[in-house]
């Protein structure tokens, strides 16, 4: 089955720098890769997705690249707000209308 | 639309007693998925449907643990005898073949 692995497990900045987040997963017949944000005691909300005929995808602070043949992906967020701050999990599967395989998720603390 | 609908939103219950957890997908999803999420193992899919149909129970943990669809717009998880290493939030979601999974608010379990 698939797996997804997400780095880093935590990562900490500073209010305005950029924030990476970065997903690997084994499968290769996936070709769908959303990431959802959690905020403490929230239900998982999508924030970006990216399809396998696509490299990159933007909204507006929010950015997704996509390597299919290294099978990775990241999430970059720039100009970090403190309403940032949350947990972000990437997934991975063959279809949207497929069971997402999640990674294991990033707590991101942006400091004022 | 009101979104994905579950309840309980919290449920107590002491070792051995059965649990119900309901869920009501998005009007014209077809695809309903169960999500369990701890803070050792993250975001776990336990079961999915497509058209009231189970296709993926591979996740489910044990034969304590049993899912239903018995039409579009309702889905139970069950836990029968429940035990306290079940203590987590269950998650809702469901979707279309080619939109996003939107994710019910949850229910957290506490078993004594």
């Amino acid at each position: 089955g698939e797996n997804v692995e997400q780095h880093p497990s935590t990562l900490s900045v500073q209010e305005g720098d950029s924030a990476v987040i970065k997903c690997t997963y084994s499968d290769s017949a996936s070709n769908y890769f959303p990431w959802y944000k959690q905020e403490l005691g929230k239900r998982p909300q999508l924030i970006i997705d990216i399809r396998s005929n696509v490299g990159e995808k933007k909204d507006q602070r929010i950015a997704v690249t996509l390597n299919k043949t290294a099978k990775h992906f990241s999430l970059h967020i720039t100009e970090t707000q403190p309403e940032d701050s949350a947990v972000y999990f990437c997934a991975a599967s063959p279809n949207s209308g497929y069971a997402l395989n999640f990674g294991k998720g990033t707590s991101l603390l942006v400091t004022p | 639309d009101a979104g994905v609908i579950q309840s309980p939103r919290h449920e107590v219950t002491e070792m051995g007693q059965e649990v119900t957890l309901r869920c009501k997908p998005i009007s014209g999803h077809d695809y309903l998925f169960w999500y369990r999420q701890t803070m050792m193992r993250g975001l776990e899919l336990l079961i999915y449907f497509n058209n009231n149909v189970p296709i993926d129970d591979s996740g489910m943990p044990e034969d304590r643990f049993s899912a239903k669809m018995p039409n579009a717009s309702f889905s139970t998880l069950k836990i029968q005898p429940s035990e306290p290493r079940d203590s987590a939030v269950y998650f809702c979601a469901s979707s279309t073949v080619a939109d996003t999974q939107y994710f019910g608010p949850g229910t957290r379990l506490t078993v004594l």
